[in-house]
């Protein structure tokens, strides 16, 4: 069973720096998708990367894949308070896999 | 364009108790998905249709758990008899279906089990 671990879980962070969250996965995969989730809310897709070496960027967010490290990451620069969310990466072989979130708060 | 459609929101109901989501995906969305969330968790798949069949439904607890999608559009997710351990989130997504695609999500249903 494909295992999709998140690190770290609960990240505090001050409005203005820099952090990058990590998502490692257990087996082959060159799909993996980054969501947003707003407590009480439902996932907001943030971004799809679909080949090694793929990098998308949105704003303060930027994510990338490494498929043969079975690992992408989403950094974050500048950190502002609408930032703060839960952030889930899904891997997927057939079906989506999530990874276990990670809780960001921003403080100002 | 009208996004993934779920009712109710929230349901509260004592345990033993059948329960009932309904979901209407995106227009023109072929595959639907039934994801359970617990609290501090990332969704994990029930079940996943293709048009009106059922593709995937291994991880769907079957003694209790039941899944329709008539007509390859709206789908109904029933829990019969709801037991404590199912309060949880109960999302809905679509995706234009094939391996690959981006899922879009509902808002899910907040049940609570008493």
């Amino acid at each position: 069973e494909l295992k999709v671990e998140q690190n770290p879980l609960f990240l505090s962070m001050q409005e203005g720096k820099n952090y990058t969250i990590y998502c490692n996965y257990s087996t082959t995969s060159d799909r993996l998708y980054w969501y947003r989730q707003d407590p009480g809310k439902s996932l907001e897709s943030l971004f799809v990367l679909l080949s090694n070496g793929a990098v998308k960027q949105e704003g303060r967010l930027m994510a990338s894949l490494d498929t043969k490290a079975r690992l992408s990451t989403l950094h974050i620069t500048a950190a502002v308070h609408d930032l703060s969310a839960t952030y889930f990466c899904a891997v997927d072989r057939g079906q989506f896999y999530f990874g276990t979130g990670t809780s960001l708060t921003v403080i100002p | 364009e009208a996004g993934v459609v779920q009712s109710p929101r929230y349901k509260i109901i004592e345990k033993k108790q059948p329960v009932a989501f309904w979901c209407n995906p995106i227009s023109g969305h072929n595959t639907l998905y039934w994801y359970l969330q617990n609290l501090g968790q990332g969704p994990e798949l029930l079940i996943r249709y293709e048009n009106e069949e059922a593709v995937d439904d291994s991880q769907l607890p079957k003694d209790r758990f039941s899944a329709e999608r008539l007509k390859g559009v709206d789908s109904t997710l029933k829990i019969q008899p709801a037991e404590l351990g199912d309060s949880a989130v109960y999302l809905c997504a679509s995706s234009l279906g094939g391996y690959g695609t981006e899922q879009f999500f509902g808002p899910g249903t907040r049940l609570t089990v008493l």
